[in-house]
């Protein structure tokens, strides 16, 4: 079957760094999503993944391994406004999006 | 209006009620999808439409019906629905559907609740 495991919640300190952990198991990789979500909004997007290495897009990187089945969003210089749900999601070789249950992100003053 | 509006945000119903869920988008896109959003699980896609044409049906229950009149609005027609339909309903555009980098705008979500 097809899955994708993320932590279901992390607690970080305004200021601090956090990584966010995404392992896949999928029918074939087109491609690896991270979305946003603030409680009560729309999820939007972060950030798209489709070859090895790290896409540095301001404060977020987004990290693939292609061979490992591993994707990580790193979150620097923490804001309060940071706190929400960060998405996986990794398109099959159908163009399918599997998606993860989502982290939920707990940021401390 | 921008990106993709969802109406009604909030909706209470029982089970024997018929209502519907509106999307409209503003982008120009030619993919629209509902998807379902249940507490601590994944999205769940329920209905994918391409140039309004139905490209994908998720073995969803019939109580749920999509409806694309064009390519810019999409519904959902709800009917004796269940308790355990109760999640938040998202509706999403893309501009194309199954495609590679396929960026989905979503919208911010009708929270239905099932009495």
């Amino acid at each position: 079957g097809q899955n994708i495991d993320q932590p279901t919640e992390m607690t970080a300190t305004e200021g601090a760094i956090v990584q966010i952990n995404c392992t896949y198991q999928t029918s074939g990789f087109n491609g690896l999503f991270w979305y946003q979500q603030h409680a009560g909004e729309a999820p939007t997007f972060l950030s798209y993944n489709v070859l090895d290495g790290l896409e540095e897009k301001g404060r977020f990187s987004s990290f693939l391994s292609r061979s490992k089945g591993y994707s990580y969003l790193l979150l620097k210089e923490l804001q309060m406004k940071d706190s929400a749900s960060y998405l996986c999601a990794v398109e099959d070789s159908n163009y399918q999006l599997i998606w993860g249950a989502g982290t939920k992100l707990i940021i401390k003053p | 209006e921008t990106g993709v509006t969802q109406t009604p945000r909030h909706l209470v119903m029982g089970m024997t009620n018929k209502k519907s869920l509106k999307c409209e988008q503003h982008l120009g896109h030619n993919a629209m999808y509902w998807y379902k959003q249940s507490a601590k699980k994944p999205l769940e896609l329920m209905f994918v439409y391409s140039l309004e044409e139905r490209v994908e049906n998720n073995s969803v229950p019939s109580r749920f019906s999509p409806e694309c009149p064009n390519s810019s609005h999409l519904f959902l027609h709800l009917h004796t629905l269940q308790p355990e339909d109760s999640a938040l309903y998202l509706c999403a555009s893309s501009q194309d559907a199954g495609a590679g980098a396929n960026v989905l705008t979503f919208g911010a979500g009708s929270r239905l609740t099932v009495l």
